[in-house]
């Protein structure tokens, strides 16, 4: 079975902190996929980022950046220089090669609340 | 270009009754995917398509919940004798392939409320 668990629920930082959000996975897949959405207030969910298991480098985006570590599977997101516009909540998801493997696995969310 | 659209936006129904929530995906999208967002449950899959084939229906939580897809495009979820439970907001997404590759865009989801 797949998990995702991001154990963060609710994180408060004012404008121009630097914030990361956890995500910790469990798979037995050998080869697996990593993605991280954004739900703003308007409820659409917006993708971020896909990473695959096989690909380790990190990756920055502006303000963005992402840590995948397989040796914690662990697959962490910073915000630098958090903006107001920031505010969402986001998740982390798990995508699998087994079976009809397409469907994802999310967590739970993290909502961050960025303030002036 | 368009996005994945659903409809109806917001869905009020009383319990026991049929509902239909559609899913338009963006175009030459070829995997749809229905999930249900509640706040005990989080989000959660419930059926894939590949074409108008569902290879995986295993998130559909009882019988009173089906769906189909007609000419590789747009797709149904039809909730039959509405239970309270089934209040949520149900989200469609598309993606080019049903490939572990691909990324999914989600629509703006049907919130549904069951009186």
């Amino acid at each position: 079975a797949q998990k995702v668990t991001q154990a963060q629920t609710e994180i408060s930082v004012v404008e121009k902190e630097d914030v990361t959000l956890d995500c910790v996975y469990e798979t037995r897949d050998t080869t697996y996929y990593l993605f991280w959405y954004k739900q703003p207030p308007s409820g659409e969910l917006v993708f971020l980022i896909r990473r695959n298991s096989f690909d380790e480098q990190n990756e920055i985006s502006g303000r963005y950046s992402w840590n995948f570590q397989k040796s914690t599977s662990s697959f962490n997101f910073t915000i630098t220089a958090s903006q107001v516009v920031d505010s969402a909540v986001y998740f982390c998801a798990l995508r699998g090669n087994t079976g009809t493997a397409s469907k994802l696995t999310f967590g739970t969310g993290t909502r961050l609340q960025v303030t002036l | 270009g368009a996005g994945v659209s659903q409809s109806p936006s917001n869905k009020v129904t009383e319990k026991g009754k049929d509902v239909e929530l559609r899913c338009d995906p963006i175009s030459g999208h070829t995997a749809l995917y229905w999930y249900r967002q509640s706040l005990g449950q989080g989000l959660e899959f419930l059926i894939y398509f590949q074409g108008n084939s569902a290879p995986d229906k295993s998130g559909l939580p009882s019988d009173r919940f089906s769906a189909e897809r007609t000419g590789g495009s747009v797709s149904t979820l039809t909730i039959q004798r509405t239970q309270q439970e089934d209040s949520a907001v149900y989200l469609c997404a598309s993606s080019l392939d049903g490939g572990q590759t691909y990324e999914q865009y989600f629509g703006p989801g049907t919130r549904l409320t069951v009186t």
